[in-house]
């Protein structure tokens, strides 16, 4: 029963180079989101996506581009990395149809720009 | 109006003792209250939640206490163990908004000492 699954868990970038970090899950949520974690500040949402083929912006998506082209995955680019993006990254998804159920959270990429 | 403000930023509890953590919030139209535990190094996990048409619900040793006049919930954790140390984020959501997401407080990080 794997759930929410994240690749890769570790990564460190140069400033300047490109990413992309994975989400999967087997769980058929239509409901799935990108979380960046730093201290001090919890979880703010970077991107989310509420189906196959669309996405949305949340509160800090500057310097992210996300697709969800299949229902399963969730992919979070960085086209520029910036040292202000180093950061623990969490995935996340909902069941079909409703917000105010249980998310399930994937076990985080922690993200190193140097 | 959408955030949620958590307090304390940190907690130090005897093992046995009682661990209290308070979330306020502004926008009335929220209707589901969740509460995340996270270790370290593993993605947030839901614990217990509630929604704005009861004032207590109780899983265990974990209570969610909820003041729907004064805008405010609480988590409380009798008999704290050691086991319960971690990070505890409490969150507010919207159905049928259209925002399809959570609002997360900044994070609690419990420590139970022995």
């Amino acid at each position: 029963n794997a759930g929410v699954t994240q690749t890769p868990k570790f990564r460190v970038l140069k400033t300047g180079q490109s990413m992309t970090l994975l989400c999967a899950q087997d769980m058929n949520h239509e409901y799935m989101y990108w979380y960046r974690q730093d201290p001090g500040m919890g979880l703010r949402l970077i991107h989310y996506s509420v189906g196959e083929g669309t996405t949305a912006k949340g509160e800090v998506p500057d310097g992210y581009n996300v697709s969800r082209l299949k229902k399963q995955n969730f992919l979070l680019g960085l086209e520029s990395a910036a040292p202000s993006q180093t950061s623990v990254y969490f995935c996340a998804s909902n069941p079909q149809g409703s917000v105010n159920t249980e998310a399930f959270f994937g076990q985080g990429t922690r993200l190193t720009v140097v | 109006q959408q955030q949620v403000k958590q307090s304390p930023q940190s907690l130090i509890v005897q093992k046995g003792g009682i661990s209290i953590i308070n979330c306020a919030y502004e926008n009335t139209a929220f209707d589901y209250f969740p509460w995340y535990q996270q270790f370290p190094g593993k993605g947030p996990a839901l614990l217990i939640a509630i929604r704005p048409d009861v004032s207590e619900k109780k899983e265990g040793r974990f209570t969610i206490s909820f003041n729907k006049s004064a805008k405010q919930f609480s988590l409380h954790i009798m008999d704290s163990q050691p086991g319960d140390s971690a990070t505890y984020f409490c969150a507010a959501s919207i159905e049928g908004s259209g925002t399809y997401k959570y609002i997360f407080g900044t994070g609690t990080r419990l420590k139970v000492l022995a």
